[in-house]
């Protein structure tokens, strides 16, 4: 069956340094990649989407990489701020017509300042 | 501006009891979803409607129905509560076609069967 890894331990850092969260991915192919923040208490919030084709993508301060042969998306923040401290979700999604999700657990990230 | 809205934010049911979980969204999309969200289990897919006047099963559809009554409103009923439904309910919608925007979602419901 599907499934979708992400780390379940949170990841501590200092604030100002770069986060790297992991997404990774078996029996499925997906079309695209999505990631989602999460803060305690409130709905998923969409962040960024990249396309099976796309090896990067950016977005200020996030960038998101998408490796098929791997199954593997990391996900970036750099110059890592103490308000960027959430759950972050990685999800994929592919063609067809339900345009259904398919969401890891999801990663806590806790930036020190 | 008012995007996905979720009615009630938190519900207390004896088992047994049934009880409709409300969606409405503004943005004219044309797909909506129902999630639960389970302490390390991520979030999973209840049933869906991909469109207007249709609606299909997702991964844990068992004890739940769903109408998507217009393209606004889709609504999730359970309609004999038990402990093992105890989650926080998620509605999301999402416009066909456009492939760079993600799922909006609304705040939550948080339920517990008791």
């Amino acid at each position: 069956s599907q499934k979708i890894e992400q780390n379940s331990e949170a990841l501590n850092i200092q604030e100002g340094k770069t986060a790297t969260l992991t997404c990774n991915y078996t029996n499925y192919s997906p079309a695209y990649l999505q990631w989602y923040r999460q803060d305690p208490g409130r709905g998923p919030v969409f962040l960024l989407l990249i396309r099976e084709n796309e090896k990067e993508k950016r977005k200020e301060r996030l960038k998101v990489t998408f490796d098929t042969t791997l199954k593997q998306s990391l996900f970036h923040i750099t110059a890592s701020q103490p308000a960027d401290s959430a759950t972050y979700l990685c999800a994929l999604d592919r063609v067809d017509s339900s345009y259904k999700l398919i969401f890891g657990s999801g990663t806590r990230l806790l930036v020190r300042p | 501006n008012a995007g996905v809205t979720q009615t009630p934010k938190f519900q207390v049911l004896k088992t047994g009891q049934s009880m409709t979980l409300q969606c409405a969204q503004d943005m004219n999309h044309n797909s909506m979803y129902w999630y639960r969200q389970d302490p390390g289990m991520g979030l999973r897919l209840i049933y869906y409607s991909a469109s207007e006047g249709t609606t299909d099963k997702g991964e844990v559809p068992n004890g739940y129905n769903v109408s998507r009554l217009n393209k606004r409103e889709f609504s999730l009923r359970l309609e004999s509560a038990a402990p093992s439904q105890t989650s926080v309910y998620f509605c999301a919608s999402r416009t066909k076609g456009v492939d760079n925007y993600g799922y909006t979602f609304g705040s939550g419901t948080r339920l517990t069967v008791v």
